[in-house]
């Protein structure tokens, strides 16, 4: 089973539209949670991390829910510039080190 | 700006050949951190670098890899005897201390003809 799980879509949406990324994950150790952004052939860029509570940032939402092993990032009004891979990664404790999801591709159509 | 810099950013080397990838962080930090991308698949942890140690290695970094801090500035990756399937994007990362939060460079595209 796959340590970071998600759904690798691809997703097109409309541009305004809302969009939602769900993703799961195995390891217990997992302490940490992010959701990076990944544009092609460059490097991922921290979104957003993510809190037991759930958290806001602008248009996007992240929640977490460690009883499920589940993590999910909500876009609202969503942009062109929202076109993207989004990653969702895991820090494993102990280790510090970054598991990343295979990621789900994105793209807003105009 | 860039977290941390990284060069060269492409490098084309013959089987066989060593290669030496480059990491600057911008600031003083004490975490580092290298990460592979082999196209068109995840991001993978290869090495983690606290305080001038190798904290944590995955299994993919194995006795072809090494890493150091030369001068207590630049953070490199060496690969003794490069393969093929070594071919990928290097992103060398740099934490934030007490969040947890990674921030990588641009990457070096390693390709191994």
């Amino acid at each position: 089973r796959k340590e970071v799980e998600q759904d690798p879509g691809p997703f097109n949406v409309p541009e305004g539209a809302t969009v939602a990324f769900n993703c799961t994950y195995s390891n217990s150790a997992s302490q940490s949670f992010f959701w990076y952004r990944q544009d092609c052939r460059k490097e991922p860029k921290l979104l957003m991390s993510v809190y037991s509570s759930g958290n806001e940032d602008g248009r996007f939402t992240a929640q977490l829910n460690r009883a499920s092993q589940y993590i999910s990032l909500l876009i609202r009004d969503s942009k062109l510039s929202d076109s993207a891979t989004y990653l969702c990664v895991a820090l494993i404790q102990g280790a510090q080190k970054l598991v990343f999801g295979q990621g789900t591709r994105l793209t807003i159509n105009p | 700006e860039p977290e941390v810099t990284q060069t060269p950013s492409h490098q084309v080397t013959q089987m066989g050949q060593e290669v030496i990838l480059r990491c600057v962080p911008i600031s003083n930090h004490l975490y580092f951190y290298w990460y592979r991308q082999i196209l068109g698949q995840k991001v993978e942890f290869l090495v983690s670098f606290y305080n001038n140690e190798i904290s944590e290695k995955s299994e993919i970094f194995d006795d072809q890899f090494s890493v150091e801090r030369p001068d207590g500035s630049n953070f490199t990756l060496k690969i003794r005897s490069t393969k093929l399937e070594d071919s990928a994007m290097y992103f060398c990362a740099r934490e934030t201390s007490g969040t947890y939060e990674q921030y990588f460079g641009p990457g070096t595209r390693l390709t191994v003809t």
